[in-house]
C-alpha cells in the first residue's frame, strides 16, 4: 500500500531557530498537501505542493516528485509553531494518505 | 476553501451505545470523507461519501459499525454503532473543492468510548 515517511518524528527547537522537516511517499504522488496540527488536534491545510517550491508566510515547501520527497521549512521558530506536522499524498485520485508526523517543540 | 463544522467537539459514551457525529460546510462540496485518528498516530480515511450514494467504505470499516448519510450537498453524518473503547479516538470530517484540490478539515470530534 502507500505509505508516507516523516523525518525526524520529534524536533526540539529554541525559539528563532529554522526547522527542516522531511516527507518521503512510496509512490509517484500528483498531489501533496502539509498540514498542522496543533496540541488540541485540530487541523490546519498549510500548503499544497504537488512539485517545486512554494512559500507562505515563514513556511516553504520542496517538493522533488521523481525523487519521491518533499520538505517542509519553517524559518524564524516561535513557540506557536508548537504542534505536529503531517504531510499527506494523493492517491487513487482523491484519497490522501498521511504521514506519521513530526511532533514539533519550540522552547522560549 | 471550504469550511467544515462538526459537532459535537467531543462526548464521553458508555460500551454498547450508538453515537452520531454531524458535519456541516459552508458550501456545497461533491465529496465528504471521515478520517479517525487514534491518539499519537496519523489520520486513517475510513469513508467516502457523496450526495445521494452508499458511503464507500475503505478496508477495516464497515456500513454496520459505521454508517454514514449524506442527504445533500453541504451535511453529512456518522454513526458509530455498539461504541466500544477500541472506538476511543477522533473523527474528522473533510472535503475539498473537487478532485485533488486542497483539502480542508473539520475541527474533529473528540470521542471517549467507556
Amino acid at each position: 500500500g502507500q505509505q508516507v515517511q516523516q523525518s525526524p518524528a520529534s524536533l526540539v527547537l529554541q525559539e528563532g531557530e529554522n526547522a527542516e522537516l522531511q516527507c518521503n511517499f512510496s509512490s509517484t504522488a500528483t498531489q501533496l498537501q502539509w498540514f498542522y496540527q496543533s496540541p488540541g488536534g485540530s487541523l490546519v491545510s498549510l500548503l499544497s505542493n504537488p512539485s517545486g517550491t512554494k512559500h507562505t508566510g515563514r513556511l516553504t515547501s520542496t517538493t522533488v516528485t521523481k525523487e519521491r520527497r518533499s520538505s517542509l521549512h519553517i524559518s524564524s521558530s516561535q513557540t506557536t509553531d508548537s504542534g505536529t506536522y503531517l504531510c499527506a499524498q494523493f492517491n487513487m485520485g482523491y484519497k490522501l494518505t498521511f504521514g506519521t508526523g513530526t511532533s514539533l517543540l519550540v522552547d522560549p | 476553501s471550504v469550511l467544515l463544522y462538526q459537532k459535537p467537539n467531543r462526548d464521553i459514551c458508555q460500551s454498547g451505545t450508538s453515537l452520531k457525529i454531524q458535519c456541516v460546510a459552508d458550501s456545497q462540496v461533491v465529496s465528504m470523507f471521515w478520517y479517525q485518528q487514534f491518539q499519537e498516530q496519523s489520520l486513517m480515511l475510513m469513508a467516502t461519501a457523496n450526495e445521494g450514494s452508499e458511503a464507500t467504505y475503505e478496508s477495516g470499516f464497515t456500513k454496520d459499525k459505521f454508517p454514514i448519510s449524506r442527504p445533500n450537498l453541504t451535511f453529512s453524518t456518522l454513526t458509530v454503532n455498539n461504541a466500544r473503547p477500541g472506538d476511543s479516538s477522533i473523527y474528522f470530517c473533510s472535503s475539498s473543492l473537487g478532485g485533488q484540490d486542497t483539502q480542508y478539515f473539520g475541527p474533529g470530534t473528540r470521542l471517549l468510548v467507556l
